[in-house]
């Protein structure tokens, strides 16, 4: 079956600019993650979603950074003003429950702040 | 793709032994662990869980410890295979759903 889904897959975007990365959670997960994730290090956690609700924004870095899932389902997250420490893999994961279950993660996007 | 784990800690091991992975994890309030194995280009892939109230949990030729004394994860790899080459992340939940993940080990299965 169709796993999770993230586009683009790799961008590349001069400093100042704003970016949208998109998610498509497995269908039926109502939790979602976003990730950043360093050359060399383990997921960095950003959000987390519950159905359309953000229950955590603890982890985005700042005010530039902000996610949506308006539906419950796709999930964006926005970079805006980026900078060149925006470089990054970002991955999104979703789970079927809201609990401790088994995240599946994306392919994540490759951002590239020039 | 994209490689993984640059510059991490590396556990070298012969086709067919055991492997064992450590991880110290920070929070004493964590109540669920999991283990997650990273291949080069790809997202990471879920090994294997425990909870809090346990200290062991076997799956299929992979074996997790808990040791809450000492804030302690292991995971055990039998009979390691070239396909186990990849890197290993352990990562804690405290509340629920927001993970930290440890910062990884890399394995390479020698033939």
């Amino acid at each position: 079956g169709a796993g999770v889904s993230q586009s683009p897959r790799y961008k590349v975007t001069k400093r100042g600019q704003d970016v949208a990365l998109r998610c498509d959670p497995i269908s039926g997960h109502v939790s979602l993650y976003w990730y950043r994730q360093a050359l060399g290090q383990g997921p960095e956690f950003l959000t987390y979603f519950n159905y359309e609700a953000q229950q955590d924004k603890s982890g985005l870095p700042n005010d530039r950074f902000s996610a949506e899932r308006p539906e419950g389902s796709i999930s964006t997250l926005t970079i805006q003003r980026t900078e060149q420490r925006d470089s990054a893999m970002y991955r999104c994961a979703s789970s079927f429950g809201t609990q401790a279950y088994e995240q599946y993660f994306g392919p994540g996007t490759r951002l590239t702040v020039t | 793709g994209e490689s993984v784990g640059l510059h991490l800690p590396t556990l070298s091991v012969q086709e067919g032994d055991n492997s064992i992975i450590n991880c110290a994890y920070s929070n004493s309030a964590s109540d669920y662990f999991i283990w997650y194995k990273q291949e080069s280009g790809k997202g990471p892939q879920f090994i294997i869980d425990i909870r809090s109230n346990m200290d062991k949990r076997q799956g299929q030729r992979v074996t997790v410890l808990l040791n809450k004394t000492v804030k302690h994860l292991s995971l055990q790899i039998a009979a390691t295979q070239p396909g186990d080459s990849a890197v290993y992340f352990c990562a804690e939940m405290a509340g629920g759903f927001k993970t930290i993940f440890g910062a990884g080990t890399r394995l390479f299965v020698k033939a």
